[in-house]
């Protein structure tokens, strides 16, 4: 079982729409979550960041974290082609002491 | 604040030789980490490094070494290259255990 899963994509949505990109993780001592963007050919730039149950807005952006469900979501309100990207999702898991990525999710935001 | 650099961007070696990565991490980082990213694979875990010593390791060969310095630099060095280890090699630092990672862009190494 890999321990953080992200559906590969594409995730395909209209300029404007609100993408929704999930993720599950394995560790249940996992506390902190993070959510990456990744252009093609650039490093993951870090977006959003969650550690408590509920939701957190910034912006555009809104990240959901269910930790009895072990779940983690991030939605793109009035999604723009700029957003067009690779997110990644990573958990950081206290036992293992790391920070552990998802293989990320493709969206592909067409005018 | 300066961010996260890392030397060089791009690296051709061939196979057998060994070759070394340099980072140095966002002023005041003490935590540094390195990944593997490759098309087929992802973003894989190598080590993270906490004011000079090694405090993980992920499941990668002992050909893959790194050390960090009292100035919080990292190196990460790879020993006799192979085809596969032609990868993307992410150098990452963060201020704290709770906080998120800020990558560097990359070292694109090539294996011939």
């Amino acid at each position: 079982q890999k321990e953080v899963e992200q559906n590969s994509g594409p995730l395909s949505v209209p300029e404007g729409a609100i993408a929704s990109l999930n993720c599950t993780y394995s560790d249940r001592g996992s506390q902190s979550f993070f959510w990456y963007r990744q252009y093609s050919g650039k490093s993951p730039e870090l977006i959003m960041s969650i550690y408590s149950n509920g939701d957190k807005e910034d912006g555009r952006f809104t990240a959901q974290l269910n930790k009895a469900s072990q779940y983690v979501s991030l939605l793109i309100r009035d999604s723009q082609p700029s957003d067009s990207a690779t997110y990644l999702c990573a958990a950081f898991s206290g036992g293992y002491n790391k920070l552990i990525f998802g293989a990320g999710t493709r969206l592909a935001v067409h005018p | 604040k300066a961010g996260v650099t890392q030397t060089p961007r791009y690296l051709i070696k061939t196979r057998g030789q060994q070759v070394t990565l340099s980072c140095s991490p966002i002023s005041g980082h003490r935590s540094v980490s390195w990944y593997q990213q490759t098309p087929g694979q992802g973003l894989q875990f190598l080590f993270e490094y906490f004011s000079e010593t090694q405090r993980n390791k992920g499941n990668f060969p002992g050909r893959f070494s790194g050390r960090q310095f009292s100035n919080s630099r990292s190196e990460m060095n790879v020993s006799t290259l192979e085809l596969g280890d032609s990868a993307l090699y992410l150098c990452a630092s963060r201020e704290g255990d709770n906080y998120g990672y800020t990558f560097g862009s990359g070292t694109r190494l090539t294996v011939v």
